[in-house]
């Protein structure tokens, strides 16, 4: 069965300072991965996802995953957090008409 | 702009009555979703619809039912609530076809059950 693990339950941040949400995840074939956000008090908002071609992939509000299959990983990374980036992060997987299957979610504080 | 709708935002109810949760969406999406979100587990897949009428359980459909008899609406039914039952709940909508296509969520129903 597919399964997905954020292994970080809150992460803290300077804002402007860099930052890397890990994911893993468990799968036979070829996944499809994904990372939604959920800022305070709204439902999810897909950021990025990956199902072939280059793996290094961009997504909005400035954020980029990589992908490595030899790691069985999907980082979520930005260069420079701002305090809007403060939310819940969940990373998700999935293949070819499977449901999706999501993380525990990091939540990220932000701090002047 | 796309748009899932949830019917309420907060709900409180009380241990054994009948709880209608609704959503609709605007997007025209064939496959419909809920979730349920606990601190700790994520989101965990009640029930989901690929078409009218047509449903299919997800991971926790226990003490759940779902109906849609319209394309742009999901209802989820909890049929006696329980306290166990206390979470937000997540709608959600995607294109049909192969699951990477992007889910749409709504903000949320936080259901407190006394």
């Amino acid at each position: 069965a597919q399964s997905v693990t954020q292994p970080d339950i809150h992460i803290t941040v300077s804002e402007g300072a860099s930052l890397e949400l890990r994911c893993n995840y468990s799968y036979g074939a070829t996944p499809y991965l994904f990372w939604y956000v959920q800022s305070p008090g709204q439902g999810l908002q897909l950021l990025l996802k990956y199902f072939s071609g280059d793996t290094l992939v961009q997504g909005i509000k400035g954020f980029e995953a990589e992908f490595k299959r030899s790691q069985s990983s999907f980082n979520l990374r930005k260069p420079s957090v701002h305090w809007s980036d403060a939310a819940e992060y969940f990373c998700a997987v999935t293949s070819s008409y499977q449901k999706v299957t999501f993380g525990t979610g990091t939540k990220l504080q932000v701090i002047p | 702009d796309v748009k899932v709708t949830q019917s309420s935002r907060y709900l409180v109810k009380r241990t054994g009555e009948k709880v209608f949760l609704e959503c609709v969406q605007d997007m025209d999406h064939e496959n419909m979703f809920w979730y349920r979100q606990d601190p700790g587990l994520g989101l965990r897949l009640i029930y989901f619809s690929y078409d009218v009428k047509m449903k299919e359980k997800g991971d926790i459909p226990e003490g759940y039912s779902v109906s849609r008899e319209k394309k742009e609406r999901f209802s989820l039914i909890l049929e006696s609530a329980s306290t166990n039952q206390t979470s937000m709940y997540l709608c959600a909508s995607s294109l049909g076809g192969p699951s990477y296509n992007e889910q749409f969520f709504g903000p949320g129903t936080r259901l407190t059950v006394l």
